[in-house]
């Protein structure tokens, strides 16, 4: 079975450019999750779908970010425009928890965003 | 959401067993624990979750005191392949939508 993909792995954009970052959570997952890690910082929650529907937005930094997920299947997170703090890596994660024991995020491999 | 503190850097050698303590004192009731492993340029591992006393599973064992303040992942004999960052978590995960507050982790180092 496929794990969480994430698109592209890399990518470097000049400040005031936009960039669009696409998650593919494991099959069957409801719950799909962005995170940040900015430099030097520790991993931050950004934003959480249930399904098609944002469930929790409380970690979107500011109104440059717009998150998506058509359908409740791929998810994409678009920057724009692009500012320097934005630089950091972006994870993904996904999660179809339903025992209480054991609530376990799968993550993707994480896009490395670099805004110069 | 509970707080948690854990040392920012361990070393180690292979074959030794390591213990990672971490501190969550304000722990709430529903809270569970939950550590998840980090290597680089790839995203957090699930490694094992627990409320109270001993879990135990094919990676590591969890050690829950009765106040439950604080709990010690412990990674039997390790290799240089479990260099890593280890993220000790708490919350009610299940009612806050699986929610993670990351703190800042352990770097572990092993060496030969």
């Amino acid at each position: 079975e496929a794990g969480v993909t994430q698109f592209p792995s890399h990518s470097v954009i000049e400040k005031g450019q936009t960039v669009t970052l696409r998650c593919d959570p494991i099959s069957g997952h409801d719950n799909l999750y962005w995170y940040r890690r900015v430099m030097g910082k520790e991993i931050k929650f950004l934003l959480h779908f249930v399904k098609e529907s944002k469930q929790d937005e409380s970690g979107m930094p500011n109104n440059r970010f717009l998150a998506e997920r058509t359908g409740g299947t791929y998810s994409t997170l678009k920057v724009q425009p692009a500012e320097l703090e934005d630089s950091g890596v972006y994870f993904c994660a996904s999660s179809q928890f339903n025992l209480r024991v054991r609530t376990e995020a799968f993550f993707g491999q994480g896009t490395r965003l670099t805004v110069v | 959401l509970a707080k948690t503190t854990q040392p920012i850097s361990m070393d180690s050698y292979e074959g030794q067993e390591v213990n990672i303590t971490c501190s969550h004192n304000n722990i709430a009731t529903n809270d569970y624990i939950t550590w998840y492993q980090q290597f680089p340029s790839q995203g957090p591992r699930f490694i094992i979750q627990g409320y109270k006393t001993k879990v135990t599973n094919e990676v590591a064992s969890l050690f829950i005191p009765a106040d439950r303040k604080s709990s010690t992942l412990s990674l039997p004999r390790v290799s240089l392949s479990d260099t890593a960052v280890y993220y000790c978590l708490v919350g009610d995960f299940y009612n806050q939508g699986g929610k993670l507050i990351f703190g800042q982790g352990t770097e572990l180092s092993v060496k030969p």
